[in-house]
């Protein structure tokens, strides 16, 4: 148990659906970030948010959506998704966004778009 | 344009014997780089980390090392256990860039008994 959760655990949705991932975590941590992982490839950011900053990552498609409503929820609004946007989603949390301060993960949302 | 490399997708050893997972950068303004372990069904967890000013970082039965001239860093596990079976993330980053991670691929360390 690392302290950050991660719901819900598989997703399987259309490509005209609109869901939700949500994550909560419970390490009075200040930032927040969200990960993609897709099959064979190395994790990659997407969103940061922080005390400090908010940071979207320019190439992540407007069909995501982060919210993030206090320090301790997290939330990944999906709509109109691709086939090719199934992945592990993770989720992680940290002190601060700044400098080594160590990111904690969540077990991650399985999404698959038929 | 993949700034962290890990070659290997998968490494088997003995228990007992000394298991080394390699990793390549090609940025070279990356001054602190991470190791994580991830095992199925879970997310990654933090293992051991070494900043550039190093070249060497040490805990318990984990060392990690830092080659700058070559952009290159290694995990040491010794002894390996079957517990160490897990995919091993080699991260790194700018220290001076805030938090934003840069993940190698992964590699799937098997230990067998």
């Amino acid at each position: 148990e690392t302290g950050v959760t991660q719901t819900p655990r598989h997703l399987v949705m259309g490509m005209t659906n609109k869901k939700s991932l949500k994550c909560e975590q419970h390490l009075g941590h200040n930032a927040m970030y969200w990960y993609k992982q897709s099959a064979k490839k190395p994790l990659e950011l997407m969103f940061v948010y922080s005390l400090e900053e908010r940071v979207e990552n320019n190439s992540v498609p407007s069909r995501f959506s982060p919210e993030c409503p206090n320090s301790s929820h997290l939330f990944l609004h999906l709509h109109t998704l691709q086939p090719e946007d199934s992945a592990l989603y993770l989720c992680a949390s940290s002190h601060t966004s700044a400098r080594r301060d160590t990111q904690y993960f969540g077990p991650g949302t399985r999404l698959t778009v038929l | 344009d993949q700034q962290v490399k890990q070659n290997s997708p998968s490494l088997s050893v003995q228990e007992g014997r000394i298991s080394i997972l390699n990793c390549d950068y090609t940025n070279s303004m990356f001054d602190y780089f991470l190791w994580y372990k991830k095992y199925p069904a879970e997310g990654p967890t933090f293992l051991i980390s070494i900043s550039s000013i190093k070249d060497k970082n040490e805990d318990g039965r984990f060392t990690v090392f830092l080659n700058k001239s070559a952009k290159h860093l290694s995990l040491h596990i010794v002894p390996s256990q079957p517990g160490d079976s897990a995919v091993y993330f080699c991260a790194a980053m700018v220290e001076t860039s805030g938090s934003r991670l840069t993940f190698g691929e992964g590699t799937q360390l098997t230990v067998n008994p």
